[in-house]
C-alpha cells in the first residue's frame, strides 16, 4: 500500500463548480498535512496547510480526519487559474524524523 | 532572487553515463533535500542534506548520492544512468531539518531526459 494515495483524476468541471479531492495515508504516525498544487511543468507550491479542525482559506477549505486516515480539499466555485494538479503531502515518520511524503497528485481542469 | 535556484533547467544524457544537478537554497535556509518526479507521479524523496550531511535517505540505490557545500548549496549525483532516471529532479530547501511541508521552497527543477 502506498504511503500517501490520491485518485489522479482527472476531474474536468465548469466553471463555478465545486469539487472535492480525497487522500489517504498509511501511517497513522504521520503529522503536518498540506496541499500543495503544482501547474503544468513547474515546481509544487503550498496551497495550505491542513488542521484538526478543519480551515478555511477563501475558496478552499481542508479537512483532516486522522481516525479514518483521511485528508480532503474543497474548491468551491472553481476558476480556469484552479486548473492544475493537487498534491497531498504528509510528515511521514522516517528514521526518527519527519520527511514530507507526496502522493501522485489529483488533476483539475475547469472549462469554460 | 532569494528563492531556489536550480542548474541547469534541461539536460539530455545518455544511458550509463554520469550526471551532477546542482541546488542553491533560498537565503536564510540550511537544508536542502531532493525529489525524483517522474511523469505522471508525485515527487519522491531521495535524500536531505543538512550541515554537509546526508541525514534522511528516501528508497533510491547507491547511484544517487549528493554533497551538501558550507555554503548550504547542494548537488545530487547519479551515476550509470538508466532510462528509467528520466524525471523532473526538484530541490527543496528548508530551515533545518525538522521542517515541515509547509516550510519547504522548491526550485523550478532540472528535466534530466537519459536516451
Amino acid at each position: 500500500r502506498k504511503e500517501v494515495e490520491q485518485d489522479p483524476g482527472p476531474f474536468n468541471v465548469p466553471e463555478g463548480a465545486t469539487v472535492a479531492f480525497n487522500c489517504t495515508y498509511s501511517n497513522s504516525a504521520s503529522q503536518s498535512f498540506f496541499w500543495y498544487r503544482q501547474d503544468c511543468r513547474k515546481e509544487p507550491k503550498l496551497l495550505m496547510s491542513v488542521y484538526s479542525s478543519g480551515n478555511e482559506d477563501g475558496r478552499f477549505t481542508a479537512q483532516l480526519n486522522r481516525a479514518s486516515q483521511y485528508i480532503s480539499l474543497l474548491i468551491r466555485d472553481s476558476k480556469l487559474s484552479d486548473s492544475a494538479t493537487y498534491l497531498c503531502v504528509v510528515n511521514h515518520p522516517t528514521g526518527g524524523s519527519y520527511i514530507p511524503t507526496f502522493g501522485r497528485g489529483t488533476s483539475l481542469i475547469v472549462h469554460p | 532572487d532569494a528563492g531556489v535556484t536550480q542548474s541547469p533547467t534541461h539536460l539530455i544524457k545518455t544511458r550509463g553515463q554520469q550526471v551532477t544537478l546542482r541546488c542553491s537554497p533560498k537565503s536564510g535556509h540550511d537544508t536542502v533535500s531532493w525529489y525524483q518526479q517522474a511523469l505522471g507521479q508525485g515527487p519522491q524523496f531521495i535524500f536531505q542534506y543538512y550541515e554537509e550531511e546526508e541525514r534522511q535517505r528516501g528508497n533510491f540505490p547507491d547511484r544517487f548520492s549528493g554533497h551538501q557545500f558550507p555554503n548550504y548549496s547542494s548537488e545530487l549525483n547519479v551515476n550509470a544512468l538508466l532510462l528509467g532516471d528520466s524525471a523532473l529532479y526538484l530541490c527543496a530547501s528548508s530551515l533545518g531539518p525538522g521542517s515541515r511541508a509547509g516550510g519547504y521552497t522548491f526550485g523550478s527543477g532540472t528535466r534530466l531526459t537519459v536516451v
